[in-house]
Parts: C-alpha cells; sequence; structure tokens
C-alpha cells in the first residue's frame, strides 16, 4: 500500500524551530518530486515547499523562503522539513504529498506556533 | 503568482442535482489545472489532473474541462458522499497556487 506519515509536529514557542519527517512505503520513493503543503485551522490549502527526486531542484514559497528547508534521503525513504523562526501564522497542518500533480497525501502533522 | 479563483464559495445541492464549480486563472496556464477533493478532517483527494484527466478510482460522475484560463469541474448526480470542499490547484509556474475552494452542502 502506498503510504506517506508525517511526523514531528507540536506547539512550539514563537521564534522556535520543528524538524517535520514524512516516511514513505509502498512505492520507489526516489523516483518522486516530493512536496510539503499546510492548511491553517479553517483556512484552504497553501503549497510550501517542493523538492525533485534527486534533490536537484528545490523550491519555497515566499512565505516560508529563508527560514524552512526542504531535504530527502532517498536511500531512508525520507522526507523533512526543517522549520527555522516559526511564526503565528505558520500554525497549520502539514501535509507530505507525492508528486506533481499531488497523487498522494499524508494524514498530516499538526504544528501550532503559540506563547 | 498566478491567481486562482472558484465561483461559488458554498453550494448548497441537492442529491441527483448537478454541480458546477468554476477556476478562473489569473493568467493562461494551459491545461496545467488540477482538482482536489477534501471531506472534513481528512487529507485531499485527486479527482482530475491536466484539466479532463479522470484520476484513476474516481466515480465517473466527476468530470473536468477547460484550457487557458477558465477551468469546470462537473459532478454529475450529486451523492451524500460528494459532500465536501473541492480546490483547484496549478502546477504551470512557481509558486504553485491553489483556489480557495468551494464548500459544497448537501440538502
Amino acid at each position: 500500500e502506498v503510504q506517506l506519515v508525517e511526523s514531528g509536529g507540536g506547539l512550539v514557542k514563537p521564534g522556535g524551530s520543528l524538524r517535520l519527517s514524512c516516511a514513505a512505503s509502498g512505492f520507489t520513493f526516489s523516483s518522486y518530486s516530493m512536496n510539503w503543503v499546510r492548511q491553517a485551522p479553517g483556512k484552504g490549502l497553501e503549497w510550501v515547499s517542493s523538492i525533485s527526486s534527486s534533490s536537484s531542484y528545490i523550491y519555497y514559497a515566499d512565505s516560508v523562503k529563508g527560514r524552512f528547508t526542504i531535504s530527502r534521503d532517498n536511500a531512508k525513504n525520507s522526507l523533512y522539513l526543517q522549520m527555522n523562526s516559526l511564526r503565528a501564522e505558520d500554525t497549520a497542518v502539514y501535509y507530505c504529498a507525492r508528486d506533481t500533480p499531488v497523487d498522494v497525501w499524508g494524514q498530516g502533522t499538526t504544528v501550532t506556533v503559540s506563547s | 503568482e498566478i491567481v486562482l479563483t472558484q465561483s461559488p464559495d458554498f453550494q448548497s445541492v441537492t442529491p441527483k442535482e448537478k454541480v458546477t464549480i468554476t477556476c478562473r486563472a489569473s493568467q493562461s496556464i494551459g491545461s496545467s489545472l488540477h482538482w482536489y477533493q477534501q471531506k472534513p478532517d481528512q487529507s485531499p483527494k485527486l479527482l482530475i489532473k491536466y484539466a479532463s484527466q479522470s484520476f484513476s478510482g474516481v466515480p465517473s460522475r466527476f468530470s473536468g474541462s477547460g484550457s487557458g484560463t477558465d477551468f469546470t469541474l462537473t459532478i454529475n448526480s450529486l451523492e451524500a458522499e460528494d459532500a465536501a470542499t473541492y480546490y483547484c490547484h496549478q502546477s504551470s509556474s512557481l509558486p504553485r497556487t491553489f483556489g480557495q475552494g468551494t464548500k459544497v452542502e448537501i440538502k
């Protein structure tokens, strides 16, 4: 079964850091580009970042550029999102998502930035 | 940045009725427009890719059309399980963007 499982979410103070992980299974992870997409409470979907299959191409939304870093480890079938200098407006459910268009979504992990 | 504007924002529909949701792009995106369904407390699911291609396993009552700047998602003969929020999404250029969503409620 094709599956993406996120972890690492939680409550963090403004200015703090968090590292999200996404474990992939059931498919050849190294063959796919991957994404992070977030959804603030009661709001719509927002693309955050993308990384190509070999990490050659990396892109970020302006809202997170310079603060977030996407990476992947194909040997471990894992995707990561290092989030620094977190702000209240980063509070959201963060989804790990496969390919473009996204054809597989994880269940999401919740990040809450609050003092 | 390409802005996607969906209409309507909300629609209350009777079962078996036909539903039409439109998505307008702020500039031409060819056919790089995709549709997702998100039910409450669930992750989104891909319905239609590249404007009109049905994704595997999606019921045939869902269809998409359009190109350039104007796109449509049609649900023929709405079923109760179709109550959800629907999003369009473009992959023509960076940053990737989504429409604001259309919530479909069953009367």
